[in-house]
C-alpha cells in the first residue's frame, strides 16, 4: 500500500508566479490535511478537506491560497502570486474514515526567488 | 499563540540512555496526542499516540506518559540509539470539534555513539 504521495518534491517560483502542489492520499483514505512548516518551526495547520468538500480552512491565509480535493484526482494546494514569505515545506497528510491517525507525505519544498 | 508548548528545543543523549521530551497544553478540548519523528528532508512519521483515558502507553522503546490534571504529556525513548537522532514533534487534536493537529515546535535529538 503506497503511502501519501506529494509532487513535486521541490518547486522554485519567482515572485508573482503561481505554485500548484499536489497530494495523493493513501489508498482508502478520504480525508486530506495540508500543513506548512517554516524552517526551525513546527507544522501549522492550513486546511482540512474531504472529497469535494472543504471542512475546515481556518488556517489558510485569506488571500492567494486555495485548496481543493476533487472527486477524481489528487488534492491541490494553489498559491497565487507567490511572495518570498511563502517559501516553506508544505506537507499533506491523510487519514481513514474511522481513524484518528494522520499519515504524512514527504512534502513539497517551495522556494520563492 | 502556541497551543502546544514543547521542550527542550534540543537534546543530546549518550547511546543507551533515556531521552525525555515534554509537552504541555491548555485547551481541555484536546483528546488525542500523537508523537511524530522527522528526519531531515522527510515528512513526519507517526511514532505513538495516546488518548486521555490512559496515563501511559508503551510501544517498544517508546513510551508516552500522560498527566491529564497537569495537562502535560511526555515521550520517553529508552535505550536511545544513534538511529533515533531526528526531530520529534508532539501534537494535540480536539477530535470532537475538528481533526486538525496543533504541533509543538519540535525537539532536535542527537544520540552520541
Amino acid at each position: 500500500n503506497a503511502g501519501v504521495m506529494q509532487n513535486p518534491r521541490h518547486l522554485v517560483r519567482r515572485r508573482g508566479q503561481e505554485a500548484r502542489l499536489r497530494c495523493s492520499p493513501m489508498k482508502g483514505h478520504s480525508h486530506v490535511y495540508w500543513y506548512r512548516q517554516l524552517p526551525e518551526e513546527g507544522l501549522k495547520f492550513m486546511v482540512y478537506l474531504q472529497k469535494e468538500n472543504i471542512i475546515d480552512e481556518s488556517g489558510m491565509p485569506k488571500e492567494r491560497f486555495s485548496a481543493e480535493f476533487p472527486k477524481e484526482g489528487p488534492s491541490i494546494l494553489r498559491i497565487q502570486q507567490v511572495v518570498r514569505g511563502d517559501s516553506a515545506a508544505y506537507f499533506c497528510a491523510s487519514s481513514p474514515d474511522q481513524g484518528l491517525e494522520q499519515y504524512f507525505g514527504p512534502g513539497t519544498r517551495l522556494t520563492v526567488t | 499563540q502556541q497551543q502546544v508548548k514543547q521542550s527542550p528545543q534540543s537534546l543530546i543523549v549518550q547511546k543507551g540512555g533515556i531521552s525525555i521530551i515534554n509537552c504541555a497544553y491548555e485547551n481541555t478540548a484536546f483528546d488525542y496526542f500523537p508523537w511524530y519523528q522527522q528526519f531531515p528532508g522527510k515528512g513526519p512519521a507517526l511514532l505513538i499516540a495516546i488518548r486521555p483515558d490512559v496515563s501511559e502507553k508503551k510501544e517498544g522503546r517508546f513510551t508516552i506518559s500522560f498527566n491529564k490534571s497537569a495537562k502535560q504529556f511526555s515521550l520517553h525513548i529508552m535505550d536511545s540509539q544513534p538511529g533515533d537522532s531526528a526531530t520529534y514533534f508532539c501534537a494535540a487534536s480536539p477530535t470532537n470539534t475538528g481533526n486538525q493537529f496543533y504541533f509543538g515546535t519540535g525537539t532536535s535529538l542527537t544520540v552520541i555513539p
